[in-house]
């Protein structure tokens, strides 16, 4: 069955760190893989996807993810992190169908 | 663009009562909305998948009696949770697409919907 690892479930990083949240997948077929962050009380926003073609892909606010098929991982980094990327981001895969599997979350705690 | 609401944002019943929740796409046409349960800190769960015009797809062990789901235009789908009780208190958070974009299109979501069952 597919499924998404998020190994983390609460990672504290100093603000201007950089930042690296993982996420593992299975999938039998090629995987279309999401990114999506949710600030408490709302919905989700995305912030990348990667569906074919180069494996770093770029997104919003400054973050990118690498699509590695030998480790069936999909993490997502951000060189410098601020004050305002505090919030629970989520991997997901497309299973077909258009149905999204979800990861269970990581929660980001920005220090000062 | 691809903006999708939710109406209400948060709705407090009482045991047994029946609370509608709407699903808006508010710029684009929506052929696919989804509907998605979250207990607190934990992930998305899928309920649901309605199509414009058809009956809802629902997951495995999700009650079709309990929440119904209507999609009745390219741009608003509602979900009823029937009969409600204390353990139906969750977030609910619907998303969208057009449909047209196959497995790699964006879903879209709502902020979510947070209902609490006296």
């Amino acid at each position: 069955a597919q499924s998404v690892t998020q190994p983390d479930i609460h990672i504290t990083v100093s603000e201007g760190a950089s930042l690296e949240l993982r996420c593992n997948y299975s999938y039998g077929a090629t995987p279309y893989l999401f990114w999506y962050v949710q600030s408490p009380g709302q919905g989700l926003q995305l912030l990348l996807k990667y569906f074919s073609g180069d494996t770093l892909v770029q997104g919003i606010k400054g973050f990118e993810a690498e699509f590695k098929r030998s480790q069936s991982s999909f993490n997502l980094r951000k060189p410098s992190v601020h004050w305002s990327d505090a919030a629970e981001y989520f991997c997901a895969v497309n299973t077909g169908f258009q149905k999204l599997v979800f990861g269970t979350g990581t929660r980001l705690l920005v220090s000062p | 663009g691809a903006v999708v609401s939710q109406h209400p944002s948060r709705v407090i019943c009482k045991s047994g009562t029946s609370v509608k929740i709407e699903c808006r796409s508010l710029d684009f046409q929506a052929t696919t909305m989804f509907w998605y349960r979250q207990f607190p800190k934990q992930s998305l769960m899928l309920m649901a998948t309605s199509n414009e015009g058809s009956k809802a797809t629902y997951e495995q062990g999700v009650e079709k009696d309990k929440f119904l789901i209507n999609h009745a235009s390219l741009t608003l789908s509602t979900l009823t949770v029937t009969s409600a009780h204390p353990e139906d208190s969750s977030f609910y958070i619907c998303s969208a697409n057009t449909g047209a974009g196959g497995q790699s299109e964006t879903q879209y979501f709502g902020p979510g919907t947070r209902l609490l069952v006296l």
